[in-house]
């Protein structure tokens, strides 16, 4: 089983739709989490850390489950420009090791 | 706004050689990474680095790699003889001190081409 595991994606979807993306995680261990969005042969960016009450910033909500292991982003009134791959990152912080999923690949059509 | 730095944006090397590859990460960050991402792969972690010293390493660091700070600013990773499948994008991350803040930032990464 990948540590870190994330809906393979393509996702195809027309401006203004909501669309959420789901990623697991198998080590309990893990402390913090965070999305990334990667945009074609360029460094991952940080979109946002991802906390167990939840957090949002303008169209994005991300969420935490510790308790099955799972997080989720939800982009809301997807723009054009949100078209990117976007990679869920889970650290064990202790161990100063980062594990990236494969990454979910978003393209918001006219 | 403070950004990790990476030279040179693309090296192409020949098969056997030595490389190296800089980074420039935030000024006040303590902790210091390298990761990989071969065309059209994923992110692979290699290195976490940490008070001088390697704190982790994943299994693709083997001992063709090293990394090291040699001075205040800059951060390393040599590969000692490169082979072909070393080709891929390098990219340098680095984090603020403990309790700050656990989320890394990257550097606009290197091209690495072993021929």
């Amino acid at each position: 089983r990948k540590e870190v595991e994330q809906d393979p994606g393509p996702f195809n979807v027309p401006e203004g739709a909501t669309v959420a993306f789901n990623c697991t995680y198998s080590n309990s261990a893990s402390q913090s989490f965070f999305w990334y969005r990667q945009d074609c042969r360029k460094e991952p960016k940080l979109l946002m850390s991802v906390y167990s009450s939840g957090n949002e910033d303008g169209r994005f909500t991300a969420q935490l489950n510790r308790a099955s292991q799972y997080i989720s982003l939800l982009i809301r009134d997807s723009k054009l420009s949100d078209s990117a791959t976007y990679l869920c990152v889970v650290n064990i912080v202790s161990a100063g090791k980062s594990t990236f999923g494969d990454g979910t690949t978003l393209t918001v059509k006219p | 706004e403070p950004e990790v730095t990476q030279t040179p944006s693309h090296q192409v090397t020949q098969m056997g050689q030595e490389v190296i590859l800089r980074c420039v990460p935030i000024s006040n960050h303590l902790y210091f990474y390298w990761y990989r991402q071969i065309l059209g792969q994923k992110v692979e972690f290699l290195v976490s680095f940490y008070n001088n010293e390697i704190s982790e390493k994943s299994e693709i660091f083997d001992d063709q790699f090293s990394v090291e700070r040699p001075d205040g600013s800059n951060f390393t990773l040599k590969i000692r003889s490169t082979k072909l499948e070393d080709s891929a994008m390098y990219f340098c991350a680095s984090r603020p001190p403990a309790g700050d803040s656990y989320e890394q930032y990257f550097g606009p990464g290197t091209r690495l081409t072993v021929t």
